[in-house]
């Protein structure tokens, strides 16, 4: 089956740094992409994974773990407007699908 | 300079109705799909078309039935609608679909049936 679990809620301050966490089952792999969404808005991409590692780009870094099924989005010097859901998706490896995990909504605070 | 763009914006209706939602894109891009997301903000692929042609087609029931004039054009048709069928319905679009493409979306069009 195809399964993309990811925390429903998280809080963080202003300044702080969040890793937001994504697991996945899925038939195939064929790369992870984390998307932001404010609310009332369209998703917009941050950034895609294939291979083992970290991305990094400006403030946002991703990182993926094949063998573990498992990435993360790091969010560094977090600003107000970084308030929004943060979408993990997986391109399975069978039918070249995207499938969007439920997504985290991502709460800061002053 | 929109990339996707897609109309109505707001899209308000009566159980049983045919509505009909359009997308555009102006990236040059091959491929283009349709998302539902549910009241849950859950998103989920419905259909994709490569060059006019279906190359996804989730199970979604019958009555809704996308229409690709052009590779720049993915249009939505739902008849009989019901009041499951309210979300938000986004268009997005690739380069050619292929497994590292970005995908990008339009802005969203809000139906409610009512």
């Amino acid at each position: 089956g195809q399964n993309i679990d990811q925390p429903t809620e998280m809080t963080a301050t202003e300044g702080a740094i969040v890793q937001i966490n994504c697991t996945y089952q899925t038939s195939g792999f064929n790369g992870l992409f984390w998307y932001q969404q404010h609310a009332g808005e369209a998703p917009t991409f941050l950034s895609y994974n294939v291979l083992d590692g970290l991305e990094e780009k400006g403030r946002f870094s991703s990182f993926l773990s094949r063998s573990k099924g498992y990435s993360y989005l790091l969010l560094k010097e977090l600003q107000m407007k970084d308030s929004a859901s943060y979408l993990c998706a997986v391109r399975d490896g069978r039918d070249d699908k995207i499938i969007f995990g439920k997504g985290t909504r991502l709460h800061i605070l002053p | 300079d929109t990339a996707v763009s897609q109309t109505p914006k707001y899209l308000v209706t009566q159980m049983g109705n045919d509505k009909s939602i359009k997308c555009e894109q102006n990236l040059g891009h091959d491929t283009m799909y349709w998302y539902k997301q549910d009241s849950k903000k859950f998103l989920k692929i419905m259909f994709s078309y490569n060059n006019k042609e279906l190359i996804i087609n989730e199970t979604v029931p019958n009555r809704f039935s996308p229409k690709s004039p052009d590779k720049a054009h993915l249009n939505l048709h739902i008849n009989s609608l019901e009041l499951g069928d309210s979300a938000v319905y986004f268009c997005a679009s690739s380069l050619s679909g292929g497994w590292q493409e970005t995908q990008y979306f339009g802005p969203g069009t809000r139906l409610l049936v009512l």
